[in-house]
C-alpha cells in the first residue's frame, strides 16, 4: 500500500473550516483513499474515502488533486467535538487491512 | 444497533501473569480485526479472520499472543506471560465486505492494558 505524509499537529478555530492535507504521492490507480479520525480514549471512526472524484457526506468533504498525489479533508464547521487524531490511509481496491500512520492532530480551539 | 463491544476496558496485571480481552464484533460482520495501539501512535494490526479462519496474523507475536475465534463471531485475545511491553490499548473492529467500500472499519473503544 502506499505511504501516506501528514503534518503532526494543526490548529482551527472554532466554526471556521478545518482543512486536513494529506500527501500520497505513491498511490497507484486502484488505490483509495480513507480518512478515520480518533478521539481521545476511542477507538477510529470512518470518516469518508474516495477514488479519485470529491466526496462528501454529513461529516466532511474530501477533494482529491486531479493526480491523486494528494488529497484534503474539510471539517466545514469545526466544532470542539472535531478535536482528534486524524488518519488519511490508501487502501488497495478489495483489501481490507487498513495501515495507519501517526496521523494529524487537530485541535480545534474556543 | 449495537457497535462493537470489547471488554475489560482497563486491566492491570503484574508482568508474567496472563490476560484476555473479549470483542464482540457488529453483528452480521464476517470480518474482525485485532488491532494493538502504543501510546501516541497509530493502531497496528496483530490479526485478521474472515469468519473462523485467521487470513492474516503475520504481526502477530506468536510466543507469546495467541487468539481465537471458534464461531466465527466473537473473539479473544491472550497474552500469556505478559511483559512490560505489553502495556498499551487492544482494539478490536469488524467489517462487512463491500463492494467499494471494504475499508470501512467500525472500532470498538479498546481494551487499555498495563503491565507492571
Amino acid at each position: 500500500d502506499a505511504k501516506t505524509t501528514q503534518p503532526t499537529s494543526m490548529d482551527c478555530a472554532e466554526g471556521r473550516a478545518a482543512n486536513l492535507p494529506c500527501n500520497h504521492s505513491t498511490i497507484s490507480g486502484n488505490e483509495y483513499v480513507y480518512w478515520y479520525r480518533q478521539i481521545h480514549s476511542q477507538g477510529p471512526q470512518y470518516i469518508i474515502h474516495g477514488l479519485k472524484n470529491n466526496e462528501t457526506n454529513e461529516m466532511a468533504s474530501l477533494i482529491i488533486t486531479e493526480d491523486r498525489k494528494s488529497s484534503t479533508l474539510i471539517l466545514p464547521h469545526a466544532t470542539l467535538r472535531d478535536t482528534a487524531v486524524y488518519y488519511c490511509i490508501v487502501l488497495i481496491q478489495g483489501a481490507q487491512k487498513l495501515v495507519f500512520g501517526q496521523g494529524t492532530r487537530l485541535t480545534i480551539n474556543p | 444497533e449495537a457497535g462493537v463491544v470489547q471488554s475489560p476496558r482497563y486491566k492491570i496485571i503484574e508482568k508474567k501473569q496472563p490476560v484476555a480481552f473479549w470483542c464482540n464484533p457488529i453483528s452480521g460482520h464476517n470480518t474482525l480485526y485485532w488491532y494493538l495501539q502504543n501510546l501516541g501512535q497509530g493502531p497496528e494490526l496483530l490479526i485478521r479472520y474472515e469468519n473462523e479462519e485467521a487470513v492474516d496474523d503475520s504481526q502477530l507475536p506468536k510466543d507469546r499472543f495467541s487468539a481465537e475465534r471458534l464461531k466465527g463471531v466473537d473473539s479473544t485475545l491472550k497474552i500469556q506471560p505478559a511483559e512490560l511491553g505489553d502495556s498499551a490499548v487492544y482494539l478490536c473492529a469488524s467489517s462487512i465486505r463491500q463492494a467499494g467500500n471494504t475499508g470501512e472499519l467500525f472500532f470498538g473503544e479498546g481494551s487499555r492494558l498495563t503491565v507492571l
